[in-house]
């Protein structure tokens, strides 16, 4: 099976950059995703990685290591806005045909002023 | 981007009712729809993924008779919950992926939040 580890919270103040990391486990791994949720609503996808590197998007950049099984978000100059769960889901080419998501333990970010 | 519609948003019920849930894909067409459950401060739990016009794959531990998917059309998957119990209280969110859309354009509903009294 695949499991995805997270922190479960992280608090930040205005203006800062801030790093979400995210470890995996997944035998047929194909790429890494994240994706913001506030409270109440649809989760809307932020970035996606399949190879190794940084990707940037506006405020918002992730990285990925494979050989680490690793990757994070990193969100520049947060606002009281981005305070958000943040998610990052791993698609996995060996199981449900590659269609599937399996989302981590998610991360709660907070911004203060 | 492309729009995903959930259909009722909040919904309170007795429990041994059943209770619908409907997902439209609004301006796309989407072959594949996924069922989601979340409970609070937890993370999405894939409970089933529907194909339209087969029958959809559940996620080991899902009962596939008390959670009933239906994807008749390209643009519309419905969830039925049936004789419904406090337990099955919780966030149900579905997402919806185009045919031609890269496999992370993945799109998600704004959720229903089904309460069982």
């Amino acid at each position: 099976g695949q499991s995805l580890e997270q922190p479960s919270e992280v608090t930040a103040v205005e203006g800062a950059i801030v790093q979400i990391n995210c470890t995996y486990q997944t035998s047929g791994f194909y790429g890494l995703s994240w994706y913001q949720q506030h409270d109440g609503g649809a989760p809307t996808f932020l970035s996606y990685n399949a190879l190794d590197g940084l990707e940037e998007t506006g405020r918002f950049s992730s990285f990925l290591s494979r050989s680490d099984s690793y990757g994070y978000l990193l969100l520049q100059e947060v606002q009281m806005k981005d305070s958000a769960s943040y998610f990052c889901a791993v698609r996995d080419i060996l199981t449900g045909g590659g269609n599937k998501l399996t989302f981590g333990t998610g991360t709660q970010l907070k911004v203060e002023l | 981007g492309a729009v995903v519609s959930q259909h009722p948003s909040r919904v309170i019920c007795k429990s041994g009712t059943s209770v619908k849930i409907e997902c439209r894909s609004l301006d796309f067409q989407a072959t594949t729809m996924f069922w989601y459950r979340q409970f609070p401060k937890k993370s999405l739990m894939l409970m089933a993924t529907s194909n339209e016009g087969s029958k959809a794959t559940y996620e080991q531990g899902v009962e596939k008779d008390k959670f009933l998917i239906n994807h008749a059309s390209l643009t519309l998957s419905t969830l039925t919950v049936t004789s419904a119990h406090p337990e099955d209280s919780s966030f149900y969110i579905c997402s919806a992926r185009g045919s031609s859309g890269s496999w992370n354009e993945q799109f998600f509903g704004p959720g229903t939040r089904l309460t069982v009294l």
